[in-house]
């Protein structure tokens, strides 16, 4: 079975300051890996996924993320925060099997960008 | 352009009202996905479909029906609304394979007084 942990449910950063979001993964097969973000009032956005290529993934709005196999983790990480940074983000693992790709989700992180 | 929509974004409605929500995608994707969003809660997962004619239960039980007669088009029924349905429903649709990712509408906020 497939689960994703997020560790830190609220997580609060300068503006400039380093960005890391935590996930850990649990996959009974090699795991597709996602992360999207969601603004206020709007629907999950797609930054970067994981496919088994390379191990860090680099997406938009300058967030990347590392496939370790070895500590079953994909944090999220962004060099310098911005306040548009500011939303909810959410890791998900894709359960690969024959049902399709049905996501299991993250219970999210809510990131605060304080100025 | 290629998108995925779904209406209304806000509804109010009264308790045991016969609501529709509705979504659509240009995408021509062959799955597609009903989640239910509490505010800061995981999704969770109440329908999906492989394709026309094929309709199947997620993980959270839902009082909610669904119907995919196009392949477009991917309603969601709620015959009797009640509050416990108040919530965010985010409607997805993908490619087929695993590696796949999901694209997400909007969403609509329902209430149900």
């Amino acid at each position: 079975a497939q689960s994703v942990t997020q560790l830190g449910s609220h997580v609060s950063v300068s503006e400039g300051a380093l960005v890391l979001l935590r996930c850990n993964y649990s996959s009974s097969v090699p795991p597709y890996l996602f992360w999207y973000v969601q603004y206020p009032n709007q629907g999950l956005q797609l930054l970067l996924k994981y496919t088994s290529a390379a191990t860090l993934v680099k997406g938009i709005n300058g967030f990347e993320a590392e496939f370790k196999k070895s500590e079953t983790s994909f944090h999220l990480t962004k060099p310098s925060a911005h306040m548009s940074d500011a939303a909810e983000y959410f890791c998900a693992v894709s359960d690969g099997g024959n049902t399709g790709n049905q996501f299991y989700f993250g219970t999210g992180t809510s990131l605060t960008v304080i100025p | 352009e290629a998108d995925i929509y779904q209406t209304p974004r806000y509804l109010v409605i009264g308790t045991g009202k016969k609501i529709t929500l509705e979504c659509s995608q240009t995408m021509g994707h062959d799955k597609m996905y009903w989640y239910q969003q509490d505010p800061g809660m995981e999704l969770h997962l109440i329908h999906y479909s492989y394709g026309v004619n094929s309709t199947e239960k997620g993980d959270l039980s839902s009082e909610s029906t669904v119907s995919r007669i196009r392949t477009e088009h991917f309603p969601l029924t709620l015959e009797s609304a009640r509050p416990s349905h108040t919530s965010q429903y985010l409607c997805a649709s993908s490619e087929w394979g695993s590696s796949y990712e999901q694209y997400f509408g909007p969403g609509t906020r329902l209430t149900v007084t």
